[in-house]
This record gives structure tokens, sequence and C-alpha cells, in this order.
């Protein structure tokens, strides 16, 4: 299975900063990547696919880029509302496997 | 809009079985892959299960293979998970997840999520 290694396991950042969350896998997924975010007590939500492609309806603040086994999630300008866990995804090959989570909270 | 609504979770004996339901709407069910992915408690998320538009092709991680069993209705828009022979490690909340296949990667991205149901194994 391919592991994928996601860090830091938090964060806390200021309003208005420029967040960066790595998700490294144990093999290269060939951009097969995807990212979500999760409030309390809330269901998961896409925010990228394809490793850089933002999903409908995802505020431009967030990117998503890298290749090979190393991908990164951006959040520029923090927001309010942006406090929430963050998760990776492969799907390069089954089974499907995730990163144990980023929790970002602000400061 | 698209909807998922989860229903069937509650509290189980291990060795026993339950079988969860998801209502699909807003979309075309029988166009897109489906899944499901569960949350233990104060954890990360793990892949359970994806079925394929027609139903033909099912996919498991080892740690439910031969216990658990997607299904789909694309009559109804309607998802299954059967669930037998459950563990108290089964212990999570249950989404139902609208997939994408764009046959390039093995698996599937998961574009829409349900509010899911939580499932207790506990005797």
């Amino acid at each position: 299975d391919i592991q994928m290694t996601q860090s830091p396991a938090s964060l806390s950042a200021s309003l208005g900063e420029t967040v960066t969350i790595e998700c490294r896998a144990s093999e290269d997924i060939y951009n097969g990547l995807a990212w979500y975010q999760q409030k309390p007590g809330k269901s998961p939500q896409l925010l990228i696919y394809n490793a850089n492609s933002l999903h409908t309806g995802v505020p431009s603040r967030f990117s998503g880029s890298g290749s090979g086994t190393q991908y990164s999630l951006k959040i520029n300008s923090l927001q309010s509302e942006d406090v929430a866990s963050y998760f990776c995804q492969q799907y390069y090959d089954y089974p499907d496997t995730f990163g144990a989570g980023t929790k970002l909270e602000l400061k | 809009e698209v909807q998922l609504v989860e229903s069937g979770g509650g509290l189980v004996q291990p060795g026993r079985s339950l079988k969860l339901s998801c209502a699909a709407s807003g979309f075309t069910f029988s166009n897109y892959y489906m899944a499901w992915v569960r949350q233990a408690p104060k954890k990360g998320l793990e892949w359970v299960a994806t079925i394929s538009t027609s139903g033909s092709r099912t996919y498991y991680p080892d740690s439910v293979k031969g216990r658990f069993t997607i299904s789909r209705d694309n009559a109804k828009s309607s998802l299954y998970l059967q669930m037998n022979s459950l563990k108290s490690e089964d212990t999570a909340t249950y989404y139902c997840a609208r997939g994408y296949y764009d046959g390039y990667y093995h698996g599937i991205w998961f574009a829409y999520w349900g509010q899911g149901t939580l499932v207790t194994v506990s005797s």
C-alpha cells in the first residue's frame, strides 16, 4: 500500500498569513492526489484534485502543487473560516489512502 | 444541488451485521462511481469501498474485504454497504461519497460527501 505522510500534524497561524501543508507519498503517485477540508463536526469537502486542480466553488486562496512523491496545499491570506483539519488522499493506486491530517488553528 | 443522505447506523454487537444506505439526489446517479469512507472517533479518514457506475466492479481494502459488500440500485439512486462480522475497530462514522473516475488513475477522488452515519460496535 502507498503510505501518505502528512506534516505538520498541527499548525497555528494568524489571520492573513500564508500556510503550507505537506504530503509525502511512499512512491510516485503521478499527481493522483486530492486535498480535503473538514470543519469540526462536519463532513470532509474536496478542495483540490489531480494535485493542482481547484474544485468547483473553492476559493482561489487555496492552491495545490507538487509532483512525484511530494505535494503541498497552500492557503493564502488565511481567513477565520479556514480553521479546520486538512487531509490529503492518493488515488494513483488501490487502496486509496489518506494522510493522517493537519489541524489548523488560529493564533 | 448534490445531496447524499446516509442512514442505517447504530449500535451493534461484535460479530453481527448491519446494512447502511445512502440516498442520492441532484445528479444522475448512474453516471458516477460511488464509495464509502469511514472515520473512527477523533481519527483520520479510511477508504472502505468503491463501486463502478454499473456495479460490475467493486474494490475494498484488506481491512474489510470478505466482510463488507458495496452495492447500488441505479433505478433508486441508492448506494448500500452490507457489513458482516463486525468488529470493535469498525466503529466509525461512515460517509457516502460521490467519486470521480477519470480512467487514468486506479482510484477515485471524492467530490461530494454525505453527512455521515455513526456505527458503534460494542457489546
